[in-house]
């Protein structure tokens, strides 16, 4: 089993729609978690944290269940230029980040 | 806005050449990864230091990789010889301490 797993997808979706992405890690000791951005052939970007009491930053809400060992993404109200690679990104107290394979998002006007 | 800087940004070498890739990090930024990106899969890191030291190279194919940090500030990813899997993009984060790491814009490796 992967250490991160995510829905590759592509995920199409249309102008204000709302999307969710969902991705299990196989670690229960993980400590940190997090969502990345990353356009295409361009580096990474922490795009938010996601901490045990859930947390929203304007469209975007991260959650995570660590019973079920899940973190979630949700965006709401969809940009064009949210179109991108969402990475879901783990990590264990002195042990370097894990980062899933990410899923990508196409909004269509 | 401090950014973590790398070079070359592009570079096509024949297989079992040598290659070699710089990164400074963000000033004052102790902590210094390397990654590999393969198309369609996340980054792997392949080296961690903590200044000058080397943290982490499990993940380090030593046998061709080299990494070193000698000052403790900017970092030099070696590969000798190039292989053909070698092709992907070499990414570059540094970060104070465990917080939030902040990426270079990545050398673009591609090995014919």
């Amino acid at each position: 089993r992967k250490e991160v797993e995510q829905d590759p997808g592509p995920f199409n979706v249309p102008e204000g729609a709302t999307v969710a992405f969902n991705c299990t890690y196989s670690n229960s000791a993980s400590q940190s978690f997090f969502w990345y951005r990353q356009d295409c052939r361009k580096e990474p970007k922490l795009l938010m944290s996601v901490y045990s009491s859930g947390n929203e930053d304007g469209r975007f809400t991260a959650q995570l269940n660590r019973a079920s060992q899940y973190i979630s993404l949700l965006i709401r109200d969809s940009k064009l230029s949210d179109s991108a690679t969402y990475l879901c990104v783990v990590k264990g107290g002195n042990t370097p980040l894990v980062f899933g394979k990410g899923t990508r998002l196409s909004v269509i006007a | 806005e401090a950014e973590v800087a790398q070079s070359p940004r592009y570079k096509i070498t024949e297989k079992s050449q040598a290659v070699a890739f710089w990164c400074d990090p963000i000033s004052g930024h102790a902590t210094l990864y390397w990654y590999r990106q393969i198309l369609g899969q996340g980054p792997e890191l392949l080296v961690q230091f903590q200044d000058e030291s080397v943290v982490d190279d499990s993940q380090l194919p030593k046998d061709r990789f080299s990494a070193e940090r000698l000052k403790g500030v900017d970092s030099t990813l070696k590969i000798q010889p190039a292989e053909l899997g070698d092709s992907a993009m070499y990414l570059c984060a540094s970060s104070f301490g465990y917080n939030e790491q902040f990426f270079g814009p990545g050398t673009r490796l591609t090995v014919l």
